[in-house]
């Protein structure tokens, strides 16, 4: 069965500083999702990724896939508290579209110190 | 900006006893999801419902599971007899052909 595996799996970084997240899967992904989530609460769907070498961008938060795709990261630039929470990956657990089941990522916890 | 929405958000329950957890999706979507989080570890998937009837589900959605939507506006999670390991956070998704999924922000179960 497919595994997707986050580094790290927690970071602190200073207000301001640039910070990357991977998600590498132990399978070819047909479709990468990159989640926020804060404490407690639900998931927030930040980005769709679903070419080899495809890069999205939303405001300060970039995510790409690379060309093989097995790998995929989350960048954010200039990092803001409310940047803070958990950031999940999430790929098709089948062949296909979004449509399917998702398996997720072990989570990268990220804190932003003022 | 539409979305999901689950009730209710914390559910304290018994061992043994039914509990039924309900969720509204989101209201043009066709494809709906019940997740699972279990304090500390990853969201794990239990059930895909599409076109009134389960189109996959995992190895934990077992016989004590059930889904239903009830009406057209209403997806519900049941399960039958509680165990103390079904203490989890759950939470429902929708979405449209070919979309991302959008999640609730779940119901706290908690199992005594």
């Amino acid at each position: 069965s497919q595994e997707l595996e986050q580094s790290p799996q927690s970071l602190i970084v200073q207000e301001g500083k640039n910070l990357t997240i991977n998600c590498t899967s132990s399978k070819t992904l047909y479709g990468l999702y990159w989640y926020k989530q804060k404490y407690g609460e639900g998931l927030i769907f930040l980005m769709m990724l679903q070419k080899g070498g495809e890069e999205k961008s939303h405001e300060k938060i970039t995510a790409k896939l690379d060309e093989k795709k097995q790998q995929s990261s989350l960048h954010i630039t200039a990092s803001q508290p409310s940047h803070a929470g958990i950031y999940l990956c999430g790929a098709p657990g089948n062949y296909g579209g979004a449509t399917n089941k998702l398996i997720f990522g072990t989570g990268t916890l990220l804190a932003v110190q003022p | 900006e539409p979305e999901v929405t689950q009730t209710p958000s914390h559910q304290v329950t018994q061992m043994g006893q039914e509990v039924i957890l309900r969720c509204v999706p989101i209201s043009n979507h066709l494809y709906f999801y019940w997740y699972r989080q279990i304090l500390g570890q990853k969201v794990e998937f239990l059930v895909s419902f599409y076109n009134n009837e389960i189109s996959e589900k995992s190895e934990i959605f077992d016989d004590q599971f059930s889904v239903e939507r009830p009406d057209g506006s209403n997806f519900t999670l049941k399960i039958r007899s509680t165990k103390l390991e079904d203490s989890a956070m759950y939470f429902c998704a929708s979405s449209d052909y070919g979309q991302p999924q959008h999640f609730g922000d779940g119901t706290r179960l908690s199992i005594l």
